[in-house]
């Protein structure tokens, strides 16, 4: 089943405590994406990667990193979390069509993250 | 940034009743897609318009874009309970690599 899952669905951590919440993917895609949802804001672009080590500041990237080492991997990392970063985090991918990854989306079930 | 605004942000129907969302942008774009979100769930993709074209059907969806007036509706025929969700237009800006999302459009359809 072509699917995107993320790990851990829950967490509730404290602030300045590393935390990392890994997304895969079992469709090939080259293009991943991480987005926050927070009440009254939408969805917000955190990161995305076209391919392999290839990675982009999205419009909320300040306090996130991201790697790229495999194709079906996309880890989103919290190096010293803090309060605002309480969020419903999404990760996302897509093919690559004519060189835009601007193609459907397919979406994990989200990281519920409540940081104290 | 974020381009894509819904109108309304709520809209609450009987079942059976069709249901129109709109969404408006602000810069050209190469499509304009329409997702869905259950309560606090994973978005799922509905359906996708190109630049050059007016008009898609899929199933009980219709989807119009107009890009002289940046906009597009989504109109859901013959609601149903299940339809209840959380509505959301993506535009992918031309010239970028993102796709950025409106504030979406809470539906309730009523039994």
């Amino acid at each position: 089943e072509a699917q995107v899952t993320q790990n851990p669905r829950y967490l509730i951590t404290v602030t300045g405590k590393k935390l990392t919440v890994t997304c895969s993917q079992n469709m090939n895609h080259e293009y991943m994406s991480w987005y926050r949802q927070d009440p009254g804001l939408g969805l917000r672009q955190i990161y995305y990667s076209m391919n392999v080590e290839v990675t982009d500041k999205g419009d909320v990237p300040e306090g996130y990193k991201v790697s790229r080492k495999e194709k079906r991997n996309f880890p989103l990392i919290l190096e010293s979390p803090s309060p605002n970063q309480t969020s419903l985090y999404f990760c996302a991918s897509s093919s690559l069509i004519s060189g835009s990854p601007q193609e459907t989306q397919y979406f994990g079930p989200g990281t519920r993250l409540l940081v104290l | 940034s974020q381009q894509g605004e819904e109108d309304p942000q709520a809209l609450s129907i009987q079942e059976g009743e069709n249901a129109t969302m709109n969404c408006s942008y602000k810069t050209s774009i190469n499509n304009l897609q329409w997702y869905r979100q259950n309560s606090g769930r994973g978005l799922v993709h509905l359906i996708l318009i190109r630049s050059n074209e007016r008009e898609k059907h899929s199933g009980r969806l219709r989807v119009t874009l107009d890009t002289s007036k940046k906009s597009s509706s989504l109109l859901i025929t013959a609601s149903r309970a299940a339809d209840t969700a959380s509505y959301f237009c993506a535009t992918a800006p031309a010239g970028s690599y993102q796709l950025t999302f409106g504030k979406g459009t809470k539906l309730s359809v009523i039994p």
